[in-house]
């Protein structure tokens, strides 16, 4: 298996609602990693985990909660969000070699996120 | 940080031409370097990938090649098709970031028939 999966597909959501995105794989991948990406422009990055500890939080603003249950499984909790946080979420694997090398990301197909 | 220049932002080829992307960078510790390919609401495809180790690595019809000294890499694909129409992210990292990409702004390629 070579994927990375991720739902919903689509999601829209009222600023006052809390909403979740899933992501997992099942590459034995031990770094994950959220991207957010607007229309026209490349993917930036969120967060990333290693190990399912987090290594990297691009000062994110806290209505976003990244969150990492196992070493599959990547959450990214979605609260009070405003409408410029409309975008397409992408979550990434990757192995970490030993030594903290990593290599290729694996990208999932995305969450196309619309807030009202 | 890490900056990394894209161009050109759109680039439209004849089926069977080829198309050339450029991208430099900022950071001279970045030391590796992926092409991402990514399609209409498809997440981003990784379709070949430099280590700065390398100056030049070939998959059938695609090739990057990096010139450290220079602070650049490029991305060739000969004999384009229209399924090679997409946008095309370069990027770089470096272990010391803990493996964060920084990516160039796209460029749109569009392979006419």
């Amino acid at each position: 298996d070579t994927e990375v999966t991720q739902t919903p597909k689509h999601l829209v959501m009222g600023m006052t609602n809390k909403k979740s995105l899933k992501c997992e794989q099942h590459m034995g991948h031990r770094a994950m990693y959220w991207y957010k990406q607007k229309a026209k422009k490349p993917p930036e990055l969120m967060f990333v985990y290693s190990y399912e500890k987090l290594s990297i939080n691009e000062s994110v603003p806290s209505r976003f909660s990244p969150e990492c249950p196992n070493s599959s499984l990547l959450n990214l909790h979605l609260h009070a969000l405003q409408p410029e946080d409309s975008a397409l979420y992408l979550c990434a694997s990757s192995q970490v070699f030993a030594g903290g090398s990593y290599n290729e990301q694996f990208f999932g197909p995305g969450t196309r996120l619309t807030v009202l | 940080g890490e900056n990394v220049e894209q161009h050109p932002s759109t680039l439209s080829v004849q089926e069977g031409d080829s198309a050339v992307i450029k991208c430099t960078y900022s950071d001279s510790a970045s030391n590796y370097f992926p092409w991402y390919k990514q399609e209409l609401g498809k997440g981003p495809q990784l379709i070949i990938d430099i280590r700065s180790n390398v100056g030049e690595k070939k998959d059938q019809r695609i090739a990057v090649t990096l010139n450290k000294t220079a602070k650049h890499f490029s991305l060739h694909i000969t004999e384009t098709q229209p399924e090679d129409s997409a946008v095309y992210f370069c990027a770089a990292s470096k272990k010391a970031a803990g493996n964060k990409l920084t990516f160039g702004g796209g460029t749109r390629v569009l392979v006419k028939p």
